[in-house]
């Protein structure tokens, strides 16, 4: 079946600095790609829809130049959370509609 | 506005009961929906779907149905298994790019 490989499954990572997640699908094109964020005992909440080659569709309330989203080829959107703040800590996921809907293992944003 | 929710936050079961998940939507124009599983830190996993056009799915021991007079999904489990513990989530296909939106999952619990 289809697979998004998602990296890092975990970061630790500097009040101030920025974090990069990617994700990608191994064995189908992915021309559109989801990315949420999920807080403790909370559910999936959709940040962005990212699309190849063009700039990406962000939900209500989620800023788009502290999460920058890159979507350059069929197989690898990336997720960028900037001048990380220890608020930002959660759960990061990626999606893309194959089989019908596919998710990444997951990234675990720790920022301190 | 779109949303999917839930009626129970946290459900507990005897092994080899039957489990009953219920989820009710406020969108009518909503034609596709999934349930997932969850594990602590992993991504969601895909169970079963179902399109508006059916009232009912089965799968290997789980059943989806859907009522869309009164906007309600449910998921049923047979013969529930300590295995089967984790958060499940109904979610919702909605808008452009087809983004999946989620309710806010139930924590099965299964007791031997």
């Amino acid at each position: 079946g289809a697979v998004v490989s998602q990296h890092p499954s975990w970061v630790i990572c500097k009040s101030g600095t920025s974090v990069k997640i990617e994700c990608r699908s191994l064995d189908f094109q992915a021309t559109t790609m989801f990315w949420y964020r999920q807080f403790p005992k909370q559910s999936l909440m959709l940040m962005a829809t990212s699309n190849e080659g063009s700039k990406a569709t962000y939900e209500q309330g989620v800023e788009k130049d502290k999460f920058l989203i890159n979507h350059a080829s069929l197989t690898l959107s990336t997720l960028t959370v900037t001048s990380a703040h220890p608020e930002d800590s959660s759960f990061y996921i990626c999606s893309a509609q194959e089989g019908p809907y596919t998710f990444g293992s997951g990234t675990r944003l720790t920022v301190v | 506005g779109e949303s999917v929710g839930l009626h129970l936050p946290t459900l507990s079961v005897q092994e080899g009961d039957n489990s009953i998940i219920n989820c009710a939507y406020s969108n009518s124009a909503s034609d596709y929906f999934i349930w997932y599983k969850q594990e602590s830190g992993k991504g969601p996993q895909f169970i079963i779907d179902i399109r508006s056009n059916m009232d009912k799915r089965q799968g290997q021991r789980v059943t989806v149905l859907l009522n869309k007079t009164v906007k309600h999904l449910s998921l049923q489990i047979a013969a529930t298994q300590p295995g089967d513990s984790a958060v499940y989530f109904c979610a919702r296909r909605a808008g452009g790019y087809n983004k999946l939106i989620f309710g806010a999952g139930t924590r099965l619990a299964v007791h031997p």
